[in-house]
This record gives C-alpha cells, structure tokens and sequence, in this order.
C-alpha cells in the first residue's frame, strides 16, 4: 500500500534552516508528481511547491519562493523540502503528497506530517 | 492569483443534507479543475471529490461535487449526514501559472 512518512521537523530559530524529507513506498515513486502542503497550527493548508516526476520542473507559492528548494531522489524513493531564512510564520505541519496519474493538481495520498516550529 | 473563498463553518443534523460552497475570485471556476478534501482532527486529509465531481474508489455516493458558473462557485454536498462526516473540509484548485490554491476551510457540524 502507498506510504509517505515525513521526517526532519522540529525546532529552528528565526533565519536558520532545516531539511524535510519524505520516504515513499508501495508505488513507482519516479512515475509522479510530488508535493510538499503546509498547515500552520489551527489554520487551513497552504499548498508549498510541487516537483515532477523527473525533478525537472519545480513550483513554489510566493510566500516560500527563493528560500524553499524541493527535490527528490528517486533512486531512494525519497522527496526533500530545504528550508532556509526560516521565519516564524512557516511554523506549521508539512505535508507531503503524491499527484494522482497524469496530474500535478491534486494530491491522492499524503503523509501524517512533521511539524516544523520557528522560534527563539 | 485568485482566492477560495468557504463558509467558516456549518451544521446540520444527522440525516441531512448539507451543501459547502466555494467560491472563485476572479477567473472562471470552469476554467481548473476542483477538489475537496475532509480532514478529521489530528489527520491528513484525504480526497472526497476531484476533477469537480469525481468520488475516489471508497467514498459513499452521499458525497458529490458540482461546478456553478453562474456564481463561479464550486459547491460539495453532503446527503445523509452522519456524525462521522464531521470534520473540515478545504476546496482546492490551480491558476494559469500552475500554481496551487487552497480554500480556507470549513469546519462542518453535525449535531
């Protein structure tokens, strides 16, 4: 069955970084499209950015552009999400979430998340 | 860019039926697909409705998606309400520069 376990979260202060990851099993994990999705505590989710399956397009939300970088390593089946210049409002859980077949815009399965928190 | 925009919250009782709206800024709601996605407290969401109407394998015919380009609005309805329906609910799409969108969400109700 399809798994997506996040890992990488925890406690930053302001303007350091930290570097997400997601490993991803029961599926030909190069064959989609992959997204990191934020929830902040009690809020709504907040899509981050996406990858195709061969890393060769990538997109991020402008709240997150120049100091969010997404990649991934399908030899290992794994996502990553490098955070850097981290400020208090990306405090948040990080989601990860696969694409359905032939789609980039939506998501069929996610991760439980890992929770990121931005403080001095 | 455009925004979602959801109800805050509903309610309804069990047995009902309860519609949620979500509705497009600017741009036509026509023009990219939508999707709804039901996220219980303290877990992930998941997938009720995609491509506008579409149920994934496993979600109850109760639910059903429907476009309005009248009101350039998405709506999800929920009939035959059970208290397991209860949870938050976020409608989602994408814009001409690919880029993703997120309702803000809402909290449904079932007392």
């Amino acid at each position: 069955q399809v798994q997506l376990v996040e890992s990488g979260g925890g406690l930053v202060k302001p303007g350091g970084s930290l570097r997400l990851s997601c490993a991803a099993s029961g599926f030909t994990f190069s064959d989609y499209y992959m997204s990191w999705i934020r929830q902040a505590p009690g809020k709504g989710l907040e899509w981050v950015s996406y990858i195709s399956s061969s890393s060769s397009y990538t997109n991020y939300a402008d709240s997150v552009k120049g100091r969010f970088t997404i990649s991934r390593d399908n030899a290992k089946n794994s996502l990553y999400l490098q955070m850097n210049s981290l400020r208090a409002e990306d405090t948040a859980v990080y989601y990860c979430a696969r694409a359905p077949p032939l789609t980039w815009y939506e998501n069929d399965y996610w991760g439980q998340g890992t929770l990121v928190t931005v403080s001095s | 860019n455009f925004m979602l925009t959801q109800p805050h919250s509903v309610s309804e009782s069990p047995g009902k039926t309860v519609t949620i709206s979500c509705t497009r800024s600017s741009g036509s709601i026509a023009s990219n697909y939508v999707q709804w996605y039901q996220q219980r407290p303290g877990s992930a969401p998941t997938t009720v409705i995609y491509e506008d109407n579409q149920r994934p394998s496993g979600v109850p015919d109760r639910f059903s998606g429907s476009i309005d380009s009248s009101s350039n609005s998405a709506s999800l309805t929920i009939s035959g309400l059970k208290t397991e329906d209860e949870a938050d609910y976020y409608c989602q799409s994408y814009d001409s520069s690919n880029l993703v969108v997120f309702g803000g969400g809402t909290k449904l109700t079932v007392l």
